[in-house]
């Protein structure tokens, strides 16, 4: 069955730096999405992503925050300048006939 | 705006059936969700229903919509301690984003 691949699994990172998450979506999927996931905390919509660009963002994704489709087949979430509130599970997902694919997640430690 | 509530926690003895629950308040709702977390992993999509749907049944899954009262519930049968985990309802409007509950953490003891 076709997945969501997320890359690295787990990234630690010191405050102020910036980092990439890296999504390979199901390759026939149109529409792209990153949510994040603070500890023992809701799922939260980050942004949402359709034919090359941002369709909709939430107040989370900030300046600080940026996403690419570099290739065509990754998308990637930049985060610029690390916060500790940053700290969380970031989950990818990509969405064709509104069945959301999502991948196991990155889970990002900013210390 | 939006918001989509769970009870917290429920738990079951293997070979039980398990009912979790799920309020939403947008009635624009036109998908609803079931999502399996299981600790350390991805979301893993269970099933979802169309809102113009009454009951959508998938093997041991059950999924009830009361669309008047903006009530969804997941029934698994035969619970296993597999099927501990956490259970997220979520609700979509078309290809909009998805809103999530907090999460019903479902325990399975032998």
């Amino acid at each position: 069955e076709p997945e969501v691949t997320q890359t690295p699994s787990h990234q630690v990172t010191q405050m102020g730096q910036e980092v990439i998450l890296r999504c390979v979506p199901i390759s026939n999927h149109l529409y792209f999405y990153w949510y994040r996931q603070i500890l023992g905390q809701k799922v939260e919509f980050l942004v949402s992503f359709y034919n090359n660009e941002i369709s909709e963002k939430s107040e989370i994704f900030d300046d600080q925050f940026s996403v690419e489709r570099p290739d065509g087949s990754n998308f990637t979430l930049k985060i610029r300048s690390t916060k500790l509130e940053d700290s969380a599970m970031y989950f990818c997902a990509s969405m064709k006939d509104y069945g959301y694919t999502f991948g196991s997640g990155t889970r990002l430690t900013v210390v | 705006g939006e918001d989509v509530e769970q009870s917290l926690f429920l738990s079951v003895r293997e070979g039980d059936s398990s009912v979790i629950n799920c309020t939403y308040t947008d009635s624009s709702s036109t998908y609803l969700y079931w999502y399996k977390q299981e600790p350390g992993a991805g979301l893993q999509l269970l099933t979802y229903i169309f809102s113009n749907m009454d009951m959508k049944q998938d093997q041991r899954l059950t999924v009830l919509l009361n669309k008047k009262d903006k009530h969804l519930s997941l029934r698994i049968a035969d619970t296993q301690t597999g099927d501990s985990a956490i259970y997220f309802c979520a609700e979509s409007i078309g290809y909009s984003t998805l809103t999530f509950g907090k999460g019903t953490m479902l325990l399975v003891s032998p």
